[in-house]
């Protein structure tokens, strides 16, 4: 079956490190792949969409500066949290589908932890 | 896409059937319903998916009742490795690859032996 991969799964780092998040689509291609948010005993908030070769579509309220994607290949996005705080611990997860009526696929998610 | 509601939380005897209802009374003509559930610390797993016919796999069954307003996700026989959020999900995005799914809170299921 459809197989997403994200990496690391935990990080821990100072307050004011940049932060890299992978997100691959293990054994098909995904033009567009969606990053979300979830915060303790919550559920997940949709981020943003990344569509491969152009800009990522942010939901309001999300800084584009803050949570930069890119989305280079059709079976690659990464999201930086740059200049990490903080408030910004989270567990980060992504999401992909296959086809169009195939459902989405989500990684095992990143567990964001800034001191 | 139109929103659901779900009760917060469910119980369930291991070996039991795990019944879990949705409501999605505005839920238009394109849009499917989607189950996916979310073991703590893990990323949502896909359970099950349907239009307007019952679906089975070898997970779960979804029963959709006639007019679609609202569904139930069955677990045949509920172990306790089936203790986990679900959510259920209206979303027109079975024939769009690019469109996000939005989750709501979802059922906490609490599996017992």
């Amino acid at each position: 079956g459809a197989v997403v991969s994200q990496h690391p799964s935990r990080v821990i780092c100072k307050s004011g490190t940049s932060v890299k998040i992978e997100c691959r689509s293990l054994d098909f291609q995904a033009t567009t792949m969606f990053w979300y948010r979830q915060f303790p005993k919550k559920s997940l908030m949709l981020m943003a969409t990344s569509n491969e070769g152009s800009k990522a579509t942010y939901e309001q309220g999300v800084e584009k500066d803050k949570f930069l994607i890119n989305h280079a290949s059709l079976t690659l996005s990464t999201l930086t949290v740059t200049s990490a705080h903080p408030e910004d611990s989270s567990f980060y997860i992504c999401s992909a589908r296959p086809r169009s009526n195939q459902p989405q696929h989500f990684g095992d998610g990143t567990r964001l932890s800034i001191l | 896409d139109a929103k659901t509601t779900q009760p917060p939380s469910m119980d369930c005897a291991e070996g039991r059937a795990a019944n879990l209802p949705c409501n999605h009374s505005t839920i238009s003509g394109n849009e499917y319903v989607y189950w996916y559930r979310q073991i703590h610390s893990q990323g949502p797993q896909y359970i099950i998916h349907g239009l307007k016919n019952n679906e089975t796999n070898e997970m779960a069954s979804l029963i959709i009742t006639e007019d679609r307003k609202s569904s139930t996700l069955i677990l045949p026989h509920a172990t306790l490795r089936d203790t986990a959020v679900y959510y259920c999900i209206v979303s027109s995005s079975a024939n769009q690859a690019g469109t996000a799914l939005i989750f709501g809170k979802g059922t906490t299921l609490s599996v017992s032996s």
